[in-house]
């Protein structure tokens, strides 16, 4: 079945250590997204990408870094430069973005559950 | 600023009653998509109703129905017939063309947390 995968689902992290997020799709997806949601708060934007090699900074883009080196992979990395990482990731995936799929929705992944111990 | 505003950050209903969850946003292209989701306590999120900047009818999918007033910018969701399974964080979003075009990205609001009382 088609969809986005991301794992692991759970992930602890030691304080001072970089971690990488998985994300994959096979949705023959263009757009990438990462986001983070901290409890009971909304999603904010991390980092996106358009197309292979590029990707851009969300709001939120401090302390991550991403790549984009196929069309089906984009994972975050979270490095120790980000003071509070603790939090729940979700990567979506989306059609295109030309004006002619603005009306497409944005597929998830199940999450990471990211805890510095 | 804040892009979508959601202002109700929790709300109770009555099962069978009809519950309508507010949304804001703001944007100054002409061309954009709102949509809403829906979060269960497994953190899923799932899509569940799509209105664009140039549909002339409100969306409707189901139970769901989608109150959009562009001049207000506002995109209410409105849920018919409240379930127990409807408990969830809802979040409101929008997909938006940068000025110079080609890129997008989708922003959320902070949700709102709906419970139905049986």
């Amino acid at each position: 079945d088609g969809g986005i995968t991301q794992s692991p689902k759970y992930l602890f992290r030691k304080e001072g250590q970089n971690v990488t997020l998985s994300c994959e799709q096979n949705l023959n997806h263009d757009a990438m997204y990462w986001y983070r949601q901290d409890p009971g708060q909304g999603l904010r934007l991390i980092y996106y990408s358009q197309i292979v090699n590029d990707f851009q900074k969300g709001d939120i883009a401090e302390g991550y870094s991403v790549s984009r080196e196929k069309k089906e992979s984009f994972p975050l990395t979270v490095t120790s430069a980000q003071k509070n990482p603790t939090a729940f990731y979700l990567c979506a995936s989306s059609i295109g973005w030309g004006q002619e799929n603005m009306n497409t929705e944005a597929f998830f992944g199940q999450g990471t559950r990211l805890t510095v111990v | 600023a804040q892009k979508i505003t959601q202002t109700q950050p929790g709300m109770f209903v009555q099962e069978k009653e009809a519950v309508t969850l507010d949304c804001t946003y703001d944007t100054s292209d002409p061309s954009y998509g709102l949509f809403w989701y829906k979060q269960p306590s497994s953190g899923e999120m799932i899509f569940l109703i799509y209105q664009g900047s140039y549909d002339q009818q409100n969306a409707t999918e189901g139970r769901y129905s989608l109150n959009f007033q562009k001049a207000r910018k506002s995109a209410n969701l409105v849920i018919s017939a409240s379930q127990l399974g409807d408990s969830a964080m809802y979040f409101c979003a929008m997909r938006e063309a940068f000025p110079s075009g080609g890129y997008q990205k989708v922003t959320f609001g902070t949700g709102t947390k709906l419970q139905v009382i049986p």
